[in-house]
């Protein structure tokens, strides 16, 4: 089954407790993005990767870090989260830039404490 | 700069009854994509429709329709004959093709399903 797979998806931790949460998806596509969702604000893009070993920001990249060391996945690291990163968070994929539907992970839950 | 406004933060209609949400977006690019999504209680994010900036034409598909106005930079959806099942946030979202490949979210619009 075509699906991107994002884990955890509840996490509670403590202010400066580095993590990283998982992103992989089995449909072979270039493109990978991770979002952030907060009430009121939709979601807003955090990284982007058109490619492996390609990444670029997208609107709120502060306090996160990203790698695309393989097609199919795509981790994002809080090094040091702080509680104004406690969010919902979307990972997603499309085939490559010119072809647009994203295809959305389940979503990560995290809270920092 | 490019932006998507979803001015409905939050509707209610009786069931059966039709409605519209609107979308209006911003974008210098000359090829773009928009689409809308369906976020049900739940969470999961479903896909609607696609539509390139090319590509004008109105589409119906069941009991959904978009219509999609260049001139006006407007993408908006109606659902004809509501069902409580269609309670969810919908948001509307540009994918430019020109620069680089941000893709933007409108703040969404949460629809209530009066049975």
């Amino acid at each position: 089954e075509a699906q991107v797979t994002q884990n955890p998806r509840y996490l509670i931790t403590v202010t400066g407790k580095k993590l990283t949460v998982t992103c992989s998806q089995n449909m072979n596509h270039e493109y990978m993005s991770w979002y952030r969702q907060d009430p009121g604000l939709g979601l807003r893009q955090i990284y982007y990767s058109m490619n492996v070993e390609v990444t670029d920001k997208g609107d709120v990249p502060e306090g996160y870090k990203v790698s695309r060391k393989e097609k199919r996945n795509f981790p994002l690291i809080l090094e040091s989260p702080s509680p104004n990163q406690t969010s919902l968070y979307f990972c997603a994929s499309s085939l490559s830039r010119n072809t647009g539907e994203l295809f959305f992970g389940e979503g990560s839950r995290l809270t920092v404490l | 700069a490019q932006k998507v406004t979803q001015a409905q933060t939050e509707i209610s209609v009786v069931e059966k009854e039709d409605v519209t949400l609107d979308c209006v977006y911003e974008t210098r690019d000359t090829t773009y994509y928009l689409f809308w999504y369906k976020q049900p209680p739940s969470g999961e994010l479903v896909f609607l429709i696609r539509r390139n900036s090319f590509d004008e034409q109105n589409e119906i598909s069941g009991r959904y329709s978009w219509n999609f106005q260049k001139s006006t930079s407007s993408f908006n959806f109606t659902i004809t004959a509501s069902q409580v099942v269609d309670s969810a946030v919908y948001f509307c979202v540009l994918r430019g093709m020109n620069r680089d490949d941000k893709i933007i979210f409108g703040k969404g619009t949460r629809l209530h399903i009066l049975p």
